[in-house]
C-alpha cells in the first residue's frame, strides 16, 4: 500500500532563508507525486507536480522539488522564504486507477511552514 | 465556474440529523473525488467518481456516508445519523481523467456536530 511521510508537523524560518520540507513516500510502482498548499479555511492549491519526466520540477510562488527514487523522497525547497509562505504544505501520492484513469490521492500528515520577520 | 464550489461552507448539526453536502466540480471534470480531513490531520479519500459512475467508495467510513453524482456533474454526499466523530472538513476535488493530471479542490466545508 502506498503510503507518505512527512518529518516534521511544524517548521519555522526566518524571512530571507532557506525552506527544505521533507516527503518521503511508498510506493510499488513508479508514482505520481504532488505538493499542495493550504492556507487557513481554504482549499488545497497545487504548488507541483512530478509525473515521470524530469526529476527537478519547479512549481508556483518559487518552489521546486526533485524526486529521487532511490531515497524515496521528494522534497520541497524554495530559496528565500517569504512571510506570504507560511501555511500548511501536504505531499501526496497517487498511482493510475481504474484503466489508466485518476487514482486517488494519498497525503501526508501536512507540515506547518512559520516564517518569522 | 472557474474553480470547484462546494456548499454549505459551514454546517453545524445535532448529533442524529441527516446532513447533505453539494460539490459543483470544475466544468468538464471526468473525475470527482470526497475527502476528508480531520483537524490537524491530511485529508483522506472517501470515495471517487466517473462521470456518474462511483467507481471505487472503499473510503467511506460507514454506511451512514452516502454519496452520488447523478447526471456527471454536481455531487453530493450525504451523512445520515451523525455521530461527533464526523464533524470534520469535507473536500471535493475534480480533474480531468488521466492518472497524471492534478486534482483541484474547492475551500471544503467544515462540519461540526453538536
Amino acid at each position: 500500500a502506498q503510503s507518505v511521510t512527512q518529518l516534521g508537523s511544524h517548521v519555522s524560518v526566518s524571512e530571507g532563508a532557506l525552506v527544505l520540507l521533507r516527503c518521503n513516500y511508498s510506493s510499488s510502482v513508479p508514482p505520481y507525486l504532488f505538493w499542495y498548499v493550504q492556507y487557513p479555511n481554504q482549499g488545497l492549491q497545487l504548488l507541483l507536480k512530478y509525473t515521470s519526466a524530469a526529476t527537478l520540477v519547479k512549481g508556483i510562488n518559487g518552489f521546486e522539488a526533485e524526486f529521487k527514487k532511490s531515497e524515496t523522497s521528494f522534497h520541497l525547497t524554495k530559496p528565500s522564504a517569504h512571510m506570504s509562505d507560511a501555511a500548511e504544505y501536504f505531499c501526496a501520492v497517487s498511482d493510475e486507477g481504474y484503466g489508466g484513469s485518476q487514482g486517488n490521492l494519498i497525503f501526508g500528515k501536512g507540515t506547518k511552514l512559520s516564517v518569522k520577520p | 465556474g472557474a474553480g470547484v464550489s462546494q456548499s454549505p461552507r459551514y454546517k453545524v448539526a445535532k448529533r442524529g440529523q441527516d446532513v447533505a453536502l453539494r460539490c459543483d466540480p470544475i466544468s468538464g471534470h471526468v473525475s470527482l473525488f470526497w475527502y476528508q480531513q480531520a483537524l490537524g490531520q491530511g485529508p483522506e479519500f472517501l470515495t471517487y467518481f466517473q462521470n456518474e459512475a462511483q467507481l471505487d467508495k472503499s473510503g467511506l467510513p460507514s454506511d451512514r456516508f452516502f454519496a452520488e453524482r447523478p447526471e456527471g456533474s454536481v455531487s453530493t454526499l450525504k451523512i445520515q445519523r451523525t455521530q461527533q466523530e464526523d464533524s470534520a472538513v469535507y473536500l471535493c476535488a475534480s480533474s480531468h481523467d488521466r492518472a497524471d493530471q492534478p486534482q483541484h479542490f474547492g475551500d471544503g466545508t467544515r462540519l461540526s456536530i453538536l
